[in-house]
C-alpha cells in the first residue's frame, strides 16, 4: 500500500518568508509525528499528533514553528519567518495508535533558507 | 543525561565479520526497544524490536536487551557492504498522551568489502 508521502521535496525559500511543509500518513495510521534532522545530525523530536488527543508541542523549537492535522490525517507543519538555522530534512512519521515504536516515515522535505 | 545513548561511530569491519552496536537508555521504566536504519540521504526504516530481555534473531540480525543494565545492542551477523548505514536506536518510555519515544543520534556503520 502507499506509504508516507511529504511534499514538497525539496524547499528554497529566503529568510524571512514563511513555507508550509506537508505530510499525508498512511491510511489507518492515528499517530503521526514531525521530525527535524540536520546534516549529520539524528532525529530533533519536534511535535506528535495521536488520534484526537491534544498534540505534544514539547519539541518545537520556537513559537515560529506551528503544526496542525486536519481530519486525523492530513498533517502540515508551518514555520513562519524562516532563519538560516532553519535548513534542514523535515521528516514526517506514523504509526498505528499503539505502536509509536514503529514507525514509517516519509521521504523528506529539504528545506534550505537562503 | 541523555535518553539514549549510542556510540557515533564511525564504527569500521570487513565484509564477513560481526558488527556489533550498542545503545544506553536513562529510565529504567522503558518497555519498548527498536532499531532503525538509515542510508545516506534516505529516510529510518525500522529494522527490529525487542520487548523483552534476552536475544531476539531475524535474518543476519540479533537484537539483545539487558533491562538490568539498561543496554540493547544490535548484531550483524556476516556483514555486508549493503549493511554500511547508519543504525538509530529508539527506546521507548511508559507514559501516555505525549511522544514516548526517543531516538539516540545514530552509529554510523561502514563495511569494508
Amino acid at each position: 500500500g502507499a506509504g508516507v508521502s511529504q511534499s514538497p521535496s525539496n524547499k528554497v525559500t529566503e529568510k524571512g518568508k514563511d513555507v508550509e511543509l506537508r505530510c499525508d500518513p498512511i491510511s489507518g495510521h492515528t499517530a503521526l509525528y514531525w521530525y527535524r534532522q540536520s546534516l549529520g545530525q539524528g532525529l530533533e523530536f519536534l511535535i506528535y499528533f495521536q488520534g484526537n488527543s491534544a498534540p505534544d508541542k514539547s519539541g518545537l523549537p520556537s513559537d515560529r514553528f506551528s503544526a496542525e492535522r486536519t481530519g486525523g490525517s492530513v498533517s502540515t507543519l508551518t514555520i513562519q519567518r524562516t532563519q538560516q538555522e532553519d535548513s534542514a530534512v523535515y521528516l514526517c512519521a506514523s504509526s498505528l495508535g499503539g505502536r509509536v515504536g514503529e514507525q514509517y516515515f516519509g521521504p523528506g522535505t529539504r528545506l534550505t533558507v537562503t | 543525561q541523555k535518553e539514549v545513548e549510542q556510540n557515533s561511530g564511525p564504527l569500521s569491519v570487513p565484509e564477513g565479520a560481526i558488527a556489533s552496536l550498542n545503545c544506553t537508555y536513562s529510565d529504567r521504566g522503558s518497555q519498548s526497544f527498536f532499531w532503525y536504519r538509515q542510508y545516506s540521504g534516505k529516510s529510518p526504516e525500522l529494522i527490529m524490536f525487542i520487548y523483552s530481555n534476552g536475544d531476539k534473531e531475524d535474518g543476519r540480525f540479533t537484537a539483545q536487551l539487558n533491562k538490568a543494565s539498561q543496554y540493547v545492542s544490535l548484531l550483524i551477523r556476516d556483514s555486508q557492504p549493503s549493511d554500511s548505514a547508519t543504525y538509530l536506536c529508539a527506546v521507548s518510555r511508559a507514559q501516555t498522551g505525549a511522544n514516548n519515544l526517543f531516538f539516540g543520534t545514530g552509529t554510523r556503520l561502514t563495511v569494508i568489502p
